[in-house]
């Protein structure tokens, strides 16, 4: 069954760069989370959307901004880079219509920034 | 103070062993729970939903109780195999699309 496909997998930037993420949701998924998992730390929820709309925002940094396309593909568009924005990036994607349902994550990008 | 709380880990028990997670959540409008299972660097995978007249899963048994906003998690007969994170997780009930997550509990089931 096809799974969330985030890319690039692997990501290595410098301070002050711009890094763009991407993440492709489940076929008929309309829901799109992002979170940021530091080095032995849970996932923090970063923001969310719902059919293209933003639905609800966690701890994004200001740097941060990100959409969802009409194709449902979602970016995550990072700058001004800080050493403490290395992290493991997830993107997760829930099922049409269904409030409070499981979310399914894919593999992640790790973002390395020296 | 984090909106779900978990059980201070690692968990370190023999194979066979049964062993016990627990957490609590803070916002009373939360109405989904589940657990999730994380390997090391890897995603998060789902382990189970968990209801309300509680449910089971093979070894696994999730509880929910609600008026104390307590959720667990009950694992027979460890398997070496279940060594992992898991994560208890719990919507964010007033938006209702995202996901909080607890700090997670490390299991090690040793031979």
């Amino acid at each position: 069954a096809a799974g969330v496909i985030q890319s690039p997998r692997h990501l290595i930037k410098e301070k002050r760069e711009t890094a763009t993420l991407k993440c492709y949701p489940i076929p008929r998924h309309d829901t799109v989370y992002w979170y940021q998992q530091g080095p032995g730390q849970d996932p923090q929820f970063l923001i969310s959307f719902y059919e293209k709309m933003q639905s609800d925002k966690g701890s994004i940094p200001d740097r941060f901004s990100a959409q969802q396309f009409s194709d449902y593909h979602s970016e995550l568009n990072m700058s001004s880079l800080e050493l403490g924005d290395s992290a493991l990036y997830f993107c997760a994607s829930s099922p049409v219509g269904q409030m409070n349902t499981e979310a399914f994550f894919g593999q992640g990008t790790r973002l390395t920034v020296v | 103070r984090k909106e779900v709380e978990q059980d201070p880990g690692p968990f370190n028990v023999p194979e066979g062993a049964t062993v016990a997670f627990n957490c609590t959540y803070s916002n009373s409008a939360s109405q989904s729970f589940f657990w999730y299972r994380q390997d090391c660097r890897k995603e998060p995978k789902l382990l189970m939903s968990v209801y309300s007249s509680g449910n089971e899963d093979g070894r696994f048994t999730a509880q929910l109780n609600r008026a104390s906003q307590y959720i667990s998690l009950l694992i027979r007969d460890s398997k070496l195999s279940d060594s992992a994170t898991y994560l208890c997780v719990v919507n964010r009930g007033d938006s209702g699309y995202a996901l909080n997550f607890g700090k997670g509990t490390s299991l090690l089931v040793t031979p």
